[in-house]
C-alpha cells in the first residue's frame, strides 16, 4: 500500500517552544490530508483537515492559532504546536487519500509522539 | 462529529477462537466503513473495508459483515492469534472519517 511518513517520530520539548511536525505522502499524491490526535488508550480525534493550496479547515474545539496547519505541496503536509503546553502532549497522527485511487483509502503515518515538558 | 460507537471496550480470546467486534454508526450517508488495527506507539493500519453495497467482504482471516439497516458492522477474526494482539478500531465516513473508541484485543496463547 501506499507509504505515508511522518518526522519526527517523537520529540520532547520546553513549555512555551513550538514544534513543527511534518507529514510526507511518499509515492502518491494527496489533495487532502488529515491530522488526528490521540490520547493513551483513546480513540483518534480528527482535529483538521489540510487541504493543498488553501486553508485547512479545523474541527470544532480546535484552535487554528495553536495548531498551525500547512499544506504547501501535494506529497507534503505539516502542522506547527505553537507555545506548546503539557497538556498538549499527545500522539499525532497524519493521514492522507491517494488522489489518484478512488478507493476512499486512508493511509496512516507512524504518528508522532510530543512531550512537553 | 457524528458518532461511531464501538463494542466491547476490551476482549480476551484463545488462540484459534474467533474475536467478534462489533460498531455501530448513525448517518446513513457514511459510504465507507473500515478497520485498523494498532499497535502500541504506532500508526493506525487499514485491516479491512466495506462499502453499503455489499454485506460481507472476507480477506484472509479478517470478515467484515455488515448491517444497512440496522447501521452496523462488525469484525470477525477467525482462528485468532497473538500477533493478533492489539487494539481494533472501527471507522465510518465519507470524506471524513470518525473513529470508534477502539476494542483491546488479547489473544491468549
Amino acid at each position: 500500500g501506499a507509504v505515508v511518513s511522518q518526522h519526527p517520530s517523537w520529540v520532547i520539548c520546553k513549555s512555551g517552544t513550538s514544534v513543527k511536525i511534518e507529514c510526507r505522502s511518499l509515492d502518491f499524491q494527496a489533495t487532502t490530508m488529515f491530522w488526528y490526535r490521540q490520547f493513551p488508550k483513546q480513540s483518534l480525534m480528527l482535529m483538521a483537515t489540510s487541504n493543498e493550496g488553501s486553508k485547512a479547515t479545523y474541527e470544532q474545539g480546535v484552535e487554528k492559532d495553536k495548531f498551525l496547519i500547512n499544506h504547501a505541496s501535494l506529497t507534503l503536509s505539516t502542522l506547527t504546536v505553537t507555545s506548546a503546553h503539557p497538556e498538549d502532549s499527545s500522539f499525532y497522527i497524519c493521514s492522507a487519500r491517494d488522489a489518484g485511487l478512488n478507493t476512499g483509502e486512508l493511509f496512516f503515518g507512524e504518528g508522532s509522539r510530543l512531550t512537553v515538558l | 462529529q457524528q458518532q461511531v460507537k464501538q463494542s466491547p471496550q476490551s476482549l480476551i480470546v484463545q488462540k484459534g477462537g474467533i474475536s467478534i467486534i462489533n460498531c455501530a454508526y448513525e448517518n446513513t450517508a457514511f459510504d465507507y466503513f473500515p478497520w485498523y488495527q494498532q499497535f502500541p506507539g504506532k500508526g493506525p493500519a487499514l485491516l479491512i473495508a466495506i462499502r453499503p453495497d455489499v454485506s460481507e467482504k472476507k480477506e484472509g482471516r479478517f470478515t467484515i459483515s455488515f448491517n444497512k439497516s440496522a447501521k452496523q458492522f462488525s469484525l470477525h477474526i477467525m482462528d485468532s492469534q497473538p500477533g493478533d494482539s492489539a487494539t481494533y478500531f472501527c471507522a465510518a465516513g465519507y470524506s471524513t472519517l470518525t473513529f470508534g473508541k477502539g476494542t483491546m484485543l488479547l489473544v491468549s496463547p
